[in-house]
């Protein structure tokens, strides 16, 4: 039971560049998450998806966005990165909205 | 802004000691509350959840006052494996979503 995986674990991108975060839950979750996690920031969210098929925005959308592939599957896409996108960003699940949420390993991000 | 506010710390504390944090809240509304570890450059880990009738894990106690608006962590008999950042977080009501504080760094120290 590997419980939520993400990918990559690291990434360097070049402002201006796109990429997507793959995230992906076996514990049969309903919901699923992407935060942000700055210093000094805390976690911030910045989409959910409640259930399969549906996805709305959180704290800080703005430069990015989402697609629920599949219940297991939820993916945040950076258009154009930015150098304020840089920056570990974590995936979470949940069995429902907002319910205790079970964490990935996280992505570190660096813009330049 | 819906806010949970931490003492950042760092509290460092000799192993096998008592150690105590409290976080406060200002959504009135918040439904749940929960208390995460996160170790230095990991996930944050669920540690538990805190009941209205506060709730034991072991070493660990977490209490919730609602009339002060306030969750608090006990742990006992310290380890140092203890040593990692408590994040506290309130549930709000509705789609309110959850709200991270921005954690207590604790050091055990042996």
């Amino acid at each position: 039971n590997a419980g939520v995986t993400q990918t990559p674990k690291f990434q360097v991108l070049k402002t201006g560049q796109s990429m997507t975060l793959q995230c992906a839950q076996d514990m049969n979750h309903n919901s699923m998450y992407w935060y942000r996690q700055d210093p000094g920031m805390g976690l911030r969210l910045i989409y959910y998806s409640a259930s399969e098929g549906t996805t709305d925005k959180g704290e800080v959308p703005n430069g990015y966005n989402v697609s629920r592939l599949n219940k297991r599957e939820f993916s945040l896409r950076l258009e154009s990165a930015a150098p304020s996108q840089t920056s570990v960003y974590f995936c979470a699940s949940s069995d429902a909205e907002y319910n205790e949420q079970y964490f990935g390993p996280g992505t570190r991000l660096t813009v330049t | 802004r819906k806010e949970v506010e931490q003492d950042p710390g760092p509290f460092n504390v000799p192993e096998g000691a008592t150690v105590a944090f409290n976080c406060t809240y200002s959504n009135s509304a918040s439904q749940s509350f929960f208390w995460y570890r996160q170790d230095c450059r990991k996930e944050p880990k669920l540690l538990m959840s805190v009941y209205s009738s506060g709730n034991e894990d072991g070493r660990f106690t977490a209490q919730l006052n609602r009339a002060s608006q306030y969750i608090s962590l006990l742990i006992r008999d310290s380890k140092l494996s203890d040593s990692a950042t408590y994040l506290c977080v309130s549930r709000g009501g509705g789609a309110d979503g959850l709200t991270f504080g921005k954690g207590t760094h604790l050091i055990i120290q042996p």
